[in-house]
Formats: structure tokens, C-alpha cells, sequence
């Protein structure tokens, strides 16, 4: 597809199960992000890929969160062990990160619920 | 530390009216600055670029200001309308020593009522 696509839309999962949460960016798209919002609040960072440099992993905020981008392309958020605090919109959004004119280009997002 | 700071977290007007909505940033180098809205569900959508030289930007109803100087950028919505109604997130690109990394802030949520 054209867009940046996330999978699945909407999740819900028991608290203490792992879920993973899915990100395509843009075909050619060197840079991807994830950030959360959780209802009513503002964009959390997440992750941070950046073609084959080290990601920066410094807004996950425990280590039941972890991500992984294969081959340069698609991105899964895993969190383990789910917990109610977990519940928020999980958004993707890549770039190409060419300098004047950059642009992120968002996902619908995921739709975490945890019950 | 490159951060992106919104202001205010959250804003309701009544239909009609206008608002401003502030960014504030300390990238630096700085690239270009962009205003996002996210309608409710969606993914946010860019409504407007701003680069190192460019002071003033409209698209329609909104109105984007930056002032390089002093790292701050405003985005006004004149005669406000119920489907003004979103998240609003300001973007910041940092330059190429930093790869061009996005900053992101942490957004406005405005609601517009009739």
C-alpha cells in the first residue's frame, strides 16, 4: 500500500498475556517511530529506527516493552506480560528523513486494550 | 537536549471563536517545523511546513507563525468549527548532523463546542 499500515487495528488482550503490534512503513522510508497516546493525553515516545544505526531506545518505559525492525523495513512492538497501564493507542509513523521538506507519515494506529 | 513543548495540554472554545496554539523548541540545528492535526481514531495528518526562513504559512482557517530566533511557532485557527475539533502535534525536524530526526511534541487536544 501507499500508506504507512498497522496491524491489528484494535487488541484486546488479559493482563499478563504479550501482545505484538504490527508497523509497514513506506516502501523506501529510512526512519520509523513509535510513539502511544493514552486516552486524552499526548504522544509518548517510544522507539526511534534509523536505517542500521542503533535505535534509540530511550522512551521505553520498562523492559516488558521491546521492538525490533527486520531488514530495514517492518517494525513489531512487543510488550509482555500486559498490564491495564498498557492500554493506550500505539502509532507508527515513518520518513525518509531527507532533510528540508521531512515529513512523518502516520498509521492509524493500534487500539491496545487490557482487561 | 533536542525537545519539542506544547502549550496548552488541552483547550476548549466555542464554536466561532479563534484560538492559538503554541509550540515551543530547542532543536537544534533546526530543519523545517511542521503542525500535524489528528482527527479522533486517525492517524495524525500534516496541515502545514514551515523552514528556517519562512516567518508566516496559511492553509485556509489555519495560520502558521515561526520565529526562528527565539524557537517558537504558533498555529491560530480563525472562526473555529466543530470538525476543528482534533489533536494538534507540532513536529520538529533537526538538521543533518542529526540525521534529520523528527522531534515530536506531546500535542493539543482541542475541542470546539456549539
Amino acid at each position: 500500500g501507499a500508506g504507512v499500515s498497522q496491524s491489528p487495528s484494535n487488541k484486546v488482550t488479559e493482563k499478563g498475556k504479550d501482545v505484538e503490534l504490527r508497523c509497514d512503513p513506506i516502501s523506501g522510508h529510512t526512519a520509523l517511530y513509535w510513539y502511544r497516546q493514552s486516552l486524552g493525553q499526548g504522544l509518548e515516545f517510544l522507539i526511534y529506527f534509523q536505517g542500521n544505526s542503533a535505535p534509540d531506545k530511550s522512551g521505553l518505559p520498562s523492559d516488558r516493552f521491546s521492538a525490533e525492525r527486520t531488514g530495514g523495513s517492518v517494525s513489531t512492538l512487543t510488550i509482555q506480560r500486559t498490564q491495564q497501564e498498557d492500554s493506550a493507542v500505539y502509532l507508527c509513523a515513518s520518513s525518509t528523513q531527507t532533510g528540508r521538506s521531512t515529513e512523518a507519515f502516520f498509521g492509524q494506529g493500534t487500539r491496545l486494550t487490557v482487561v | 537536549k533536542n525537545q519539542v513543548e506544547q502549550s496548552p495540554q488541552s483547550l476548549i472554545i466555542l464554536e466561532g471563536k479563534n484560538c492559538t496554539l503554541q509550540c515551543n523548541y530547542t532543536v537544534s540545528p533546526f530543519s523545517n517545523l511542521r503542525w500535524y492535526k489528528q482527527d479522533t481514531g486517525r492517524g495524525p495528518v500534516s496541515l502545514t511546513i514551515m523552514t528556517f526562513s519562512e516567518n508566516t504559512k496559511s492553509n485556509g482557517r489555519y495560520t502558521a507563525t515561526l520565529d526562528a530566533d527565539t524557537k517558537q511557532s504558533s498555529l491560530h485557527i480563525t472562526a473555529s468549527q466543530l470538525s476543528d475539533s482534533a489533536s494538534y502535534i507540532c513536529v520538529v525536524s533537526a538538521g543533518r548532523e542529526y540525521g534529520n530526526k523528527l522531534v515530536f511534541g506531546a500535542g493539543t487536544i482541542l475541542r470546539v463546542k456549539s
